[in-house]
């Protein structure tokens, strides 16, 4: 079936150190999105791509980094440089403009 | 500065009630807009969209929204809602020529047996 993975599910880590988060689609999307997602918030665009090797920064984007080397994976680093990294991320992928956006299952961070 | 606002944190319904959650927008370009619904712990799933057209769109799970440009709405309607339909649910809209969604904080349904 079609879709977008994320894994993993649940992520742990000492805070300080980094952790790539990982998203994979077989959607033959162009466009791929990262989200981050706190109660009562909403969804907050942390970086998104539009093609391969490019990338641009979202709204949040301070702490975090990406890269975009293959058309079907779109990982996301939590550096330590993010002050408050303990949420929910997801990941969306569309064909390209104005086209819905599917969405992974999500992974939880957690960081103490 | 773009933005989608839902004003209702928290709805409570009871199970056969009729549903609206509201989603406004502001002004922009061309709007596509969206209504996603999200159970606990997991990813979004989409209820319908608007691109173009007839401004009442229907979607899955009996779901329907309909677009009024002039309010700069689009709210979401369910004429009997489902106890499986308590969850939160998230408007969005893209502008026309854009990348970024913007969401809405999301509106938490509850729904009393």
């Amino acid at each position: 079936d079609g879709g977008i993975t994320q894994s993993p599910k649940y992520l742990f880590r000492k805070e300080g150190q980094n952790v790539t988060l990982s998203c994979e689609q077989n959607l033959n999307h162009d466009a791929m999105y990262w989200y981050r997602q706190d109660p009562g918030q909403g969804l907050r665009l942390i970086y998104y791509s539009q093609i391969v090797n490019d990338f641009q920064k979202g709204d949040i984007a301070e702490g975090y980094s990406v890269s975009r080397e293959k058309k079907e994976s779109f990982p996301l680093t939590v550096t330590s440089a993010q002050k408050n990294p303990t949420a929910f991320y997801l990941c969306a992928s569309n064909q390209g403009l104005n086209t819905e956006a599917f969405f992974g299952q999500g992974t939880r961070l957690t960081v103490v | 500065a773009q933005s989608v606002t839902q004003p209702d944190i928290h709805i409570t319904v009871s199970e056969g009630a009729s549903l609206e959650l509201r989603c406004n927008y502001s002004y922009g370009a061309t709007p596509y807009l969206f209504w996603y619904v999200q159970s606990p712990g997991q990813g979004l799933q989409l209820l319908l969209k608007y691109f173009s057209g007839d401004t009442l769109v229907q979607g899955i799970k009996g779901f329907e929204a309909e677009f009024k440009r002039s309010q700069s709405s689009f709210n979401l309607r369910k004429p009997s809602v489902h106890w499986s339909d308590a969850a939160e649910y998230f408007c969005a809209v893209v502008f026309s020529g854009t990348y970024k969604y913007i969401f809405g904080t999301g509106t938490r349904l509850k729904v009393l047996a």
